[in-house]
């Protein structure tokens, strides 16, 4: 199993630009979330995911949009890059809603200019 | 206030020596998660647990249910220890994670 995978591993944006980060997990998880972490602040929920076709919002949603088509994929989109939305994002899914192991990807270093 | 709270915030000790990480919480939870980040970034999920004491190498997790309260316990630690470590809740109602500020430890040789 790859478990969860990222790409890009690095972005640069301008502002105002959009971009997908792309996540997947080869584990059948039901249960997928994103979360960026920032100095000082501990990760925070951005959205997530309890199974294909729905998703629901964490913390700090606004500027971020996310679909649940597949179990597998769960793309988070930026819609219109600002310089606040730099940050590294993780991409995370566990195999049961309520009770299980975290598995975590590698991230994304976004630096929005 | 933050629902998770951990402590120490940073700690340095020296190669061997016993180490321990506090976390404690303040809403009703079904399972709370130990992640250990490393300087590259990568995070492990260590344990997760619900109840009572778990032992993986010289990592050791406790929780107390009744007092809101979980430690994470390194034996015999070592440089390569060096890492933030990062205690989670599930809360009983909802599917989120909720996240501590981390403790970033060193531990020199």
């Amino acid at each position: 199993n790859a478990g969860v995978t990222q790409t890009p591993k690095f972005q640069v944006l301008k502002t105002g630009q959009s971009m997908t980060l792309q996540c997947a997990q080869d584990m059948n998880h039901e249960y997928m979330s994103w979360y960026r972490q920032d100095p000082g602040m501990g990760l925070r929920l951005i959205h997530y995911s309890v199974g294909a076709g729905i998703t629901d919002q964490g913390e700090v949603p606004n500027g971020y949009n996310v679909s649940r088509s597949t179990t597998e994929d769960f793309p988070l989109r930026l819609l219109s890059a600002a310089p606040s939305q730099t940050s590294v994002y993780f991409c995370a899914s566990r195999s049961d809603r309520d009770i299980g192991t975290q598995y975590f990807g590698p991230g994304t270093r976004l630096l929005v200019l | 206030k933050n629902e998770v709270e951990q402590s120490p915030q940073n700690l340095t000790a020296q190669e061997g020596e016993f180490i321990t990480i506090n976390c404690s919480y303040s809403v009703g939870i079904s399972a709370l998660h130990w992640l250990q980040q490393h300087p590259g970034g990568g995070i492990v999920s260590l344990f997760m647990l619900s109840s009572g004491k778990k032992k993986h190498g010289r990592l050791i997790a406790t929780i107390n249910i009744q007092e809101k309260h979980s430690s994470l316990h390194i034996t015999a630690s070592h440089p390569r220890d060096s890492a933030v470590y990062i205690c989670a809740v599930k809360e009983t109602s909802g599917s989120r994670l909720t996240f501590g500020e981390g403790t970033q430890l060193t531990v020199n040789p």
